[in-house]
């Protein structure tokens, strides 16, 4: 089946350092990538949704200058946490999407990454 | 707004029981939702999935109902095991686009 890879599963980093979290198709090309991001108890919100080729599109809240996101290729989607501060730390998904069409859509989920800053 | 609830944030069940998990939503144009197991310091674990032409889907000891009519969801896991101890989160989405997820329900499965 389809496999998303992110990495890394985790990571720590000081204040004001940036931190890229990559998020690889490795057998399918995902036209469309999700990032998520996931406050202690809550539920995963949507950050921006990217396609390939073009601008990401931010949820409102999100700061873009904030969370770089990069979808160069079909198999590839980057985050890059810039200046990264302690109310970054979070835990960040990526969701896959193939060409596809209903009833699944063919998404499939990273296994997400846990990010600390201190 | 939460577009998808889970009112329960906890469930304990003896081992060898059923383990019955709501969510409810209140987007009617949802067409596809899936239900994910997360471990503690883990990313989510996919379970199993549904699309709104069908009304249930099985999967060994998982079987999600999805009832249309009444916006709701459920997962059911049986027998529960001490192995399914985790966090469950239901997710919706339309038309291929993001999921939203719910709140997710802590499972305690007793020995």
């Amino acid at each position: 089946g389809a496999v998303v890879s992110q990495h890394p599963s985790w990571v720590i980093c000081k204040s004001g350092t940036s931190v890229k979290i990559e998020c690889r198709s490795l057998d399918f090309q995902a036209t469309t990538m999700f990032w998520y991001r996931q406050f202690p108890k809550q539920s995963l919100m949507l950050m921006a949704t990217s396609n390939e080729g073009s601008k990401a599109t931010y949820e409102q809240g999100v700061e873009k200058d904030k969370f770089l996101i990069n979808h160069a290729s079909l198999t590839l989607s980057t985050l890059t946490v810039t200046s990264a501060h302690p109310e970054d730390s979070s835990f960040y998904i990526c969701s896959a999407r193939k060409l596809g069409t209903a009833p699944n859509y063919g998404y499939t989920f990273g296994s997400g990454t846990r990010l600390t800053v201190v | 707004d939460q577009q998808v609830k889970q009112n329960s944030p906890s469930l304990s069940v003896q081992e060898g029981r059923i383990s019955i998990l709501n969510c409810d939503y209140t987007n009617s144009m949802f067409d596809y939702f899936l239900w994910y197991k997360k471990y503690p310091a883990e990313g989510p674990t996919f379970l199993i999935s549904i699309s709104s032409i069908k009304d249930k889907n099985e999967d060994g000891r998982f079987t999600v109902f999805l009832n249309k009519s009444a916006k709701h969801l459920s997962l059911h896991i049986v027998p529960s095991q001490p192995g399914d101890s985790a966090v469950y989160f239901c997710a919706a989405s339309a038309f291929g686009n993001q999921f939203y997820f719910g709140t997710g329900t802590s499972l305690t499965v007793i020995p």
